[in-house]
């Protein structure tokens, strides 16, 4: 059973840091393309970034860029979320995400698994 | 930069059809966006509907089906049923490595 759990979520002060941590089990994680989503109260879905399976690529949406910054160890089986320079707009659940290329395509269009999500807080 | 574009909210009756679209702000969604749906219900993560336009995931009942309709993609519900009721996003890629989520439309049953 494919299981993606994050942790690392917090109170943190405007300008502060943090690091998300994504633990993946119940498939061979190096394989696939991981992916950050993000969800502010009350709003809708935001795409974060994505990393390929072997981390020599990363993508970010244009409002972290700079700021944020994705990555992955495969012998833990872990994905991360480094986030600096944290503003109150950063406030939000991160969601951890498999993704997914189309068939016979290479970059994620989707994601089919999703973790709990954890809560994010930027506030003095 | 262009925006990925849904209804904000929709209702259908009990037993009824209803189609929700993604669109873009400036063009055609057309199939090399991969559209793909997500359900969401209040405090819930999102589970993943449809994917490659019209590939349910799996353990989705085929009430559910994708498609792209004139310059949009569509998800559409047959026989809607009362825990349907939830927030619909549709994902499409947008190239060079970037994917967008629509703002998501609220789907009332009643």
């Amino acid at each position: 059973e494919v299981q993606l759990v994050e942790s690392g979520g917090g109170l943190v002060q405007p300008g502060g840091s943090l690091r998300l941590s994504c633990a993946a089990s119940g498939f061979t994680f190096s394989s696939y393309w991981m992916s950050w989503v993000r969800q502010a109260p009350g709003k809708g879905l935001e795409w974060v970034a994505n990393i390929k399976e072997d981390g020599s690529e990363k993508y970010h949406v244009d409002s972290v860029k700079g700021r944020f910054t994705i990555s992955r160890d495969n012998a833990k089986n872990s994905l991360y979320l480094h986030m600096n320079s944290l503003r109150a707009e950063d406030t939000a659940v991160y969601y951890c995400a498999r993704g997914r290329p189309p068939i016979g395509s290479y970059y994620v269009s989707h994601f089919d698994y999703w973790g709990q999500g954890t809560l994010v807080t930027v506030s003095s | 930069q262009t925006v990925v574009t849904q209804e904000p909210s929709f209702s259908v009756s009990p037993g009824g059809t209803v189609t929700l679209t993604c669109g873009l702000s400036s063009g055609s969604v057309s199939t090399t966006y991969y559209p793909s749906w997500y359900q969401q219900t209040p405090g819930q993560a999102p589970r993943t509907l449809i994917y490659s336009i019209n590939t349910r995931s799996s353990g989705v009942p085929d009430r559910f089906s994708g498609s792209i309709l004139g310059s949009k993609a569509a998800l559409t519900i047959t026989g809607a049923q009362a825990d349907d009721e939830s927030h619909y996003y549709c994902v499409l890629y947008m190239g060079s490595g970037i994917v967008a989520f629509g703002g998501g439309t609220k789907l009332t049953v009643l």
